[in-house]
Order: C-alpha cells, then structure tokens, then sequence
C-alpha cells in the first residue's frame, strides 16, 4: 500500500482556477469511489474538502470541485482566493478497508 | 455538532508503548456505519492512516504498522483508544483521531490534535 502521488506544489493567481493531481492505481484510486481531498492550513487540523470523487460537504464553496478519470483522481480549485493558500492532501479507499492517504500538495496564490 | 479531542503523553521514551485517548460528542459509535479514525503527521510531512474502527467493532490497520498497533472503543465513554507499541523517534508525530461518519473512508470532522515526541 503506496501513497497516492500528487504534485509537490501548484500556484495561481487570484481568480484563476488550479488543478491538484492524485494519481494510484486500479487497487486503489481507478477501482473505487472513495476519494476525498483535504484542505490543511498552517497548524491547523485537515478539513474535508471532498467526498466520494466529487461530492462536497455542506459549507465547502462550490468552487471547489472534484472528479476522477481512470487511476487518477483531481481537485480543481475555481476562482482561486488568498484563503485558498494551503496542503492538500487526497485520500483513497485501498481494499480491505483501510485508506491511503496522498503526499500532499502546497498551493500557492501569487 | 460533533467533536473530537485527542489526549495523551506528549513525550514517551523510545521502546516504550504509547496510548492515546480520543474523546468524542456529538455521535455515537453504536449508529450504524460510523467509525472513528486515527491519523498522524510527522513535522512538516504528509498525514498517514494508522486504524479504523466501526460501530460494530470492526478493527482496521495500516499494513505497514498492524504489528504494533491496537485499536479499541468504549461506547459508554465515548472513547477511542489507540495503543503503538515500540516507540521511535521517527514515530514523533502530531495524532489526529477523525469521524468517519458512513463507512466511505472521508473524515469529516477532526480532533486538534496531539503532538508526540518520542526521545530519550
């Protein structure tokens, strides 16, 4: 059981739109939709973002969205705000019902 | 609302075992689907699944930890424990423990967290 590979860091500009990438394989990513992604602050405890592939939870803006294409799961940050600077981390269901979590993604906002 | 807070020692000792209290509110681990988890997060690294367990006792751990790990809940207190045995530095870590609220793997709601040092 490897951790999901995302990308060390991204950035944007504000109001631009951000992709984070979280790529596994068919054991764990590509074979179930149990995705979710987490957004980190500095010190601060992981907050869900997103649930199952795209769903969001209640109060999460609708900027962010989620969705996946064969092994690899992405979160896509719209109209992006300085508040948005944080870690993202994705998370996958593996089988055997344990997680894996991803290496996590720092997003910058220039 | 439902929260979560960890509790425990904030130094043990290489070798040692280690035994973390998550507190919870708010829900209860006897409802149908819901589980309680623990995660951890080395300084300035990516967080890492250690356990699970279920409303109906089902127990779940990292492959990579299994041997060292316990995880255990008392309904009646509200409590999750988790117990790591043979403590090393690279164990130096802040423990979440987070609710999984129907069995889909996303954690929804997080305690604050507890750093842990491990040092002799």
């Amino acid at each position: 059981q490897s951790a999901l590979t995302q990308p060390r860091s991204v950035s944007g500009s504000p109001g631009q739109s951000v992709t984070i990438s979280c790529t596994g394989t068919s054991s764990d990513v590509g074979g179930y939709n149990y995705v979710s992604w987490y957004q980190q602050h500095p010190g601060k405890a992981p907050k869900l973002m997103i649930y199952d592939v795209s769903k969001r939870p209640s109060g999460v803006p609708d900027r962010f969205s989620g969705s996946k294409s064969g092994n690899t799961a992405s979160l896509t940050i719209s109209g992006l705000q300085a508040e948005d600077e944080a870690d993202y981390y994705c998370c996958s269901y593996a089988g055997s019902y344990t997680p894996v979590f991803g290496g996590g993604t720092k997003l910058t906002v220039l | 609302q439902i929260t979560l807070k960890e509790s425990g020692p904030t130094l043990v000792k290489p070798t040692q075992t280690l035994t973390l209290t998550c507190t919870f509110s708010g829900f209860s681990l006897s409802t149908s689907g819901v589980g309680v988890g623990w995660i951890r997060q080395p300084p300035g690294k990516a967080l890492e699944w250690l356990a699970l367990i279920y409303w109906d006792d089902d127990k779940r751990y990292s492959p990579s930890l299994k041997s060292r790990l316990t995880i255990t809940k008392d309904t009646s207190k509200n409590q999750v424990v988790l117990t790591m045995t043979n403590m090393d530095p690279v164990d130096t870590a802040t423990y979440y423990c987070a609710h999984d609220p129907e069995e889909d793997f996303s954690f929804d709601y997080w305690g604050q967290g507890t750093l842990v040092t491990v040092s002799s």
